[in-house]
């Protein structure tokens, strides 16, 4: 597709049960990023993938929380035992790698807004 | 670790100059952004400076930059309606994580 495109655009779950949240990346793209923003906070960086590899996953809040890719193209992050606290649009942003240096330049999803009951 | 800090509000009149203002902490810094969200959609770059520069000017937007200061600003010229939104700074560090730090974003209201 032209975009990043990310699914579902709304989930609303029960607690205690796991979520997935899917994101196609721009083709061509390598690096994918997931960020997650909550009301009234800025965007939280969760895991970075450079291909199929994530060599950042410093900012994923939790054990519950666990991020894969495959074929350097799609990827999915599945949120375990939701809690309340998880409830926030999770935004997926892809870059185009340029001679094996990012200069950052990410193009967004819409972002998938989870709520947690 | 990095630290992006920006206001959380700003309110304009049509027509104005509106200056949002960002402070960072990471001096290995190498470019930094700045990201527009409008209502119910993703975050879509405006412009990003590299940190050896200290302007750059792209038709209404102007972006300062003082390195010593770890200080970034955006000017909208004759700010419109249609620039209501929630603007982001970010950078990108020169070292460590290869992923984008952004500030917890500015809103900006227009008044007409």
């Amino acid at each position: 597709g032209a975009g990043v495109s990310q699914s579902p655009s709304n989930k609303v779950t029960e607690k205690g049960k796991d979520v997935e949240l899917r994101c196609d990346p721009i083709s061509g793209h390598t690096a994918l990023y997931w960020y997650r923003q909550s009301l009234g906070q800025g965007l939280e960086f969760l895991i970075y993938f450079q291909g199929n590899s994530a060599p950042d996953k410093s900012g994923l809040p939790s054990d519950r929380f666990s991020a894969e890719r495959t074929g350097g193209s799609v990827s999915t992050l599945t949120i375990q035992r939701t809690q309340q606290e998880d409830s926030a649009v999770y935004l997926c942003a892809s870059s185009l790698v340029a001679g094996g240096r990012n200069t950052g330049e990410l193009f967004f999803g819409e972002g998938s807004r989870l709520t947690v009951l | 670790g990095e630290d992006v800090e920006q206001s959380l509000f700003l309110s304009v009149r049509e027509g104005d100059s509106s200056v949002i203002n960002c402070t960072y902490t990471d001096s290995s810094s190498t470019y930094l952004y700045w990201y527009k969200q409008e209502p119910g959609a993703g975050l879509q770059l405006l412009t990003y400076i590299f940190s050896n520069m200290d302007m750059k000017q792209d038709q209404r937007l102007t972006v300062l930059l003082n390195k010593k200061d770890k200080h970034l600003s955006l000017r909208i010229a004759d700010t419109q309606t249609g620039d209501s939104a929630i603007y982001f700074c970010a950078e990108l560090g020169g070292t460590g994580r290869r992923a984008l730090t952004f500030g917890s974003g500015t809103r900006l209201q227009v008044q007409p």
